[in-house]
Formats: structure tokens, sequence, C-alpha cells
């Protein structure tokens, strides 16, 4: 059983940019949470897909997209990069949906950095 | 407005001492609280979890007590290892619009041999 993989794993990107992160999910979940941990922040939540629908938003601008695909692996993508979308984006994935209260397995990140 | 909040950035214990971790929150919708411990380099990995009906639950050295008039919840780790030490992140989520997981800005653990 694999875990959660995130790639790339660091990446820097300039101001207006576009960025395209990835997560492959545990074997056999169908849900991904994707989440952004600013410096000395806890991680705050960006999106849930559940069988490639999203299925639930945090407070963030539609710029933020994401995309599950059938094999449940996902895609978190940002347009128009701004320097405070530097951070470690995580994504967690889990089975089924419980309303948060579906343990989530999380892949290591990807560290953006915009400059 | 951070609707959970660790006041302790950081924290050192002695190894085989009591390590206690604390956790407020604001939101009454809350009903079920998590913690995560993060390792550097890797995502948080689930440690221990709480419902609002109950008041502590227990998991080998790990036990999490959540009093609801307070809004409070603390995580106790006893006996502290060197191996413990990490970042805990806490976490909640509620029923309705709150299903969202609300994490807190985490507490580093040092555990000193």
């Amino acid at each position: 059983e694999t875990g959660v993989t995130q790639s790339p794993t660091h990446l820097i990107k300039t101001r207006g940019q576009q960025v395209t992160l990835r997560c492959s999910s545990q074997s056999g979940h169908n849900t991904v949470s994707w989440y952004q941990q600013a410096l000395g922040q806890g991680p705050q939540f960006i999106f849930q897909y559940y069988r490639e629908e999203e299925n639930g938003r945090g407070n963030f601008p539609p710029r933020f997209s994401g995309l599950q695909f059938p094999n449940y692996s996902s895609e978190l993508n940002v347009n128009a990069l701004e320097l405070d979308d530097s951070a470690l984006y995580l994504c967690a994935s889990s089975w089924g949906l419980a309303g948060g209260r579906e343990t989530q397995y999380f892949g290591p990140g990807t560290r953006l950095l915009v400059l | 407005d951070q609707q959970v909040k660790q006041n302790s950035p950081s924290l050192s214990v002695q190894e085989g001492r009591i390590s206690i971790l604390n956790c407020d929150y604001t939101n009454s919708m809350f009903d079920y609280f998590l913690w995560y411990k993060k390792y550097p380099a890797e995502g948080p990995t689930f440690l221990i979890s709480i419902s609002s009906i109950k008041d502590k639950n227990e998991d080998g050295r790990f036990t999490v007590f959540l009093n609801k008039s307070a809004k409070h919840l603390s995580l106790h780790i006893v006996p502290s290892q060197p191996g413990d030490s990490a970042v805990y992140f806490c976490a909640a989520s509620g029923s309705g619009g709150y299903q969202k997981v609300t994490f807190g800005t985490g507490t580093k653990l040092q555990v000193i041999p």
C-alpha cells in the first residue's frame, strides 16, 4: 500500500505565473483535500474533491482551482500567482465523506516560493 | 479569525515526564476534534481524535481531554519520549457548513533525553 505522494517537492515561480501541483492519493481513497500552510501557521483548507466533484471550499479565491481524476489522483492549479501564495501545499486523501471525521493521510507537501 | 488556537508555540519536556499540549476553540459548531503530529519534511500524521459526546479518549501513551463548556482540549503524552519531538496540530470540524477541518497554528514539542 503506497502512501500519499506529491510533486514537485519544491517550486519557484514569479508573480503572475500559473502553477500546477500534483497529488497521488493513497490506494483505495476516493477523497482528496488540499491545504495551504503558510510559515508559522497551521494548514488552511482550500477545497475537497470526492469522486471527481468539488465537495467543499475554504476562503480561497477562484484562481485556486482543482481537479480529481478517475484514478483519484489530483491537481491544484493556482493562476496569477501572488507573493502571499508562497507556502507549503499539502494534499490529504481519505476514504468517503465523514464530515471532517475521516482520518486524512497527508503527503509531504510541495513548497512553493513566489518571487 | 483564528477559530482554533494553540497559544503555546513551543514546549520543552524531560524524557519520561508528562507533556501537556493545549488548544482552545471559539466556534460552538465544532463537535469533533483531532490531533495531528508533524515531523520536518513530512506531512501531518493523525494521532488521536475525540467526539464532543465524550470528555476523554485514550490511546496508549496519548490521552485527549475535552472541556466543552470552556471550549478547551488538551493532549497528554505520558511518558514523553524523544521520538515525540514534533509539531502538534489541534484541529476541529463540525456539522453542516463546518465540516471542513480547521487547524490550529501548532505547538512544537521538544522532549529532552
